[in-house]
């Protein structure tokens, strides 16, 4: 099993231009995440999909679109970047949306110009 | 609302000797607790949860760690380091669909 795959790994904008960050996971799981890892202040969730058909804010969405294609996958869609979108970003999944571990993939690093 | 603290943001230690990590929550409910590392441009590997069962929780790697409810605490510790240990760690409070991680504590081992 490869876990929580992440696409691309890197990747530079110039402000103004549009992204998708693609994520995928094989482990059949109901929850998906999208977090930003900003220095000094750990991971905050972007948005997440408890299952599949559903999507909701988390706590910085502002900025971000996201997509649950089908259970694998869960996309997260830059309209507009800005420097302040300069991040890595990690993609998570989990069997159920309360207390179970989360799993990660390896993050996508993001630079806005 | 929930919140964690991690008390150091950077401990060093020398290898073979103790390591603790300290991380203090505040949540409304009983929560979920766990503690990942994050190896450098690495994602995030899950080393031990706390789940309402037994207050030592034992992980990978030869960490373990302590709930206790009386000082809203759930440091990380382990007996002898290892150079591998170098990383970052975070702590994770979970309650209901939300996570809410501390904001880190990087560890070095000097040989």
């Amino acid at each position: 099993n490869a876990g929580v795959t992440q696409t691309p790994k890197f990747q530079v904008l110039k402000t103004g231009q549009s992204m998708t960050l693609q994520c995928a996971q094989d482990m059949n799981h109901n929850s998906m995440y999208w977090y930003r890892q900003d220095p000094g202040m750990g991971l905050r969730l972007i948005y997440y999909s408890a299952s599949e058909g559903t999507t909701d804010k988390g706590e910085v969405p502002n900025g971000y679109n996201v997509s649950r294609l089908n259970k694998r996958e869960f996309s997260l869609r830059l309209e507009s970047a800005a420097p302040s979108q300069t991040s890595v970003y990690f993609c998570a999944s989990s069997e159920r949306y309360r207390r179970d571990e989360q799993f990660f993939g390896p993050g996508t690093r993001l630079t806005v110009l | 609302a929930q919140s964690v603290t991690q008390l150091d943001s950077h401990v060093s230690v020398s290898e073979g000797t103790p390591v603790l990590l300290r991380c203090n929550y505040s949540s409304s409910y009983s929560p979920s607790l766990f503690w990942y590392v994050q190896h450098p441009n690495k994602g995030l590997q899950l080393l031990l949860k706390y789940t309402s069962a037994a207050t030592l929780v034992k992980g990978i790697n030869g960490f373990e760690a302590e709930f206790k409810k009386s000082e809203t605490s759930f440091h990380l510790t382990k007996p002898s380091a290892h150079m591998s240990d170098a990383a970052e760690y975070f702590c994770v409070v979970s309650v209901s669909y939300k996570l809410s991680f501390g904001a880190g504590t990087t560890v070095t081992v000097r040989a």
